[in-house]
């Protein structure tokens, strides 16, 4: 079965610092991958997807970037975070147009 | 522009009410999906739904597609505890790409014991 993970679950962070978040899927090959962001708790705004290797699409212009160094492997980063990045990172694969998220990383920028 | 337009935004109801939820677009849908969000935790997956005023039951959840498949309810019968969390509805827009499904921004349903 496919299984996803995300890590750290939670992070504090002040502002300037960079970020690595991290996302590894298990139990499938070539997998599309996505980053999205959620704000209080309600909807999702996407921010990257990825359908292989090295191809990131950015939607939304923004102070994080994405890369996938690997097939499973999925990593958001920034150089230098702002408070307006503070919020609930999730990570996320498709198994046809159904899509299965990982447990999340809860960002609190000060 | 919202595409997928949840309402209502908030729902507080007693154990044992009915209640639905609405998702409405101006956009056609291939699919829709409704998943379910517990706090600090990734959406789950509940039900897709493909035809055109197709219905699909899932226990006392009742999920309707709208004939011109731009629209969506989810209809809960005697709400349990249990069925709080934030609602969510997301669809592959027709013709557009395939990788990207677009999320409505919820019903957060408390259902108080």
């Amino acid at each position: 079965s496919q299984t996803i993970h995300q890590w750290p679950a939670t992070l504090v962070q002040p502002v300037g610092s960079p970020l690595s978040l991290e996302c590894t899927v298990e139990g499938t090959s070539n997998p599309n991958l996505y980053w999205y962001r959620q704000a209080a708790g309600r909807g999702l705004q996407l921010l990257f997807y990825s359908v292989g290797i090295g191809q990131i699409s950015s939607e939304v212009p923004q102070n994080l970037s994405a890369s996938r160094p690997q097939d499973r492997q999925f990593i958001l980063s920034s150089k230098k975070l702002l408070l307006s990045d503070s919020g609930f990172y999730l990570c996320a694969w498709t198994g046809g147009e159904t899509q299965y998220f990982g447990p999340g990383t809860r960002l609190l920028v000060l | 522009t919202q595409l997928l337009e949840q309402s209502p935004q908030f729902l507080s109801i007693q154990e044992g009410e009915n209640l639905t939820v609405y998702c409405n677009s101006s956009s056609v849908f291939s699919s829709l999906q409704w998943y379910r969000q517990e706090p600090g935790e990734g959406p789950v997956l509940l039900v897709t739904v493909v035809t055109g005023g197709e219905v699909k039951k899932l226990k006392r959840l009742t999920f309707q597609f709208g004939d011109a498949r731009k629209d969506s309810s989810l209809h809960i019968t005697a709400a349990q505890p249990g069925d709080t969390g934030l609602y969510l509805c997301a669809g592959v827009i027709s013709g557009g790409s395939n990788y990207k499904l677009t999320f409505g921004k919820g019903t957060l349903l408390t259902v108080n014991p």
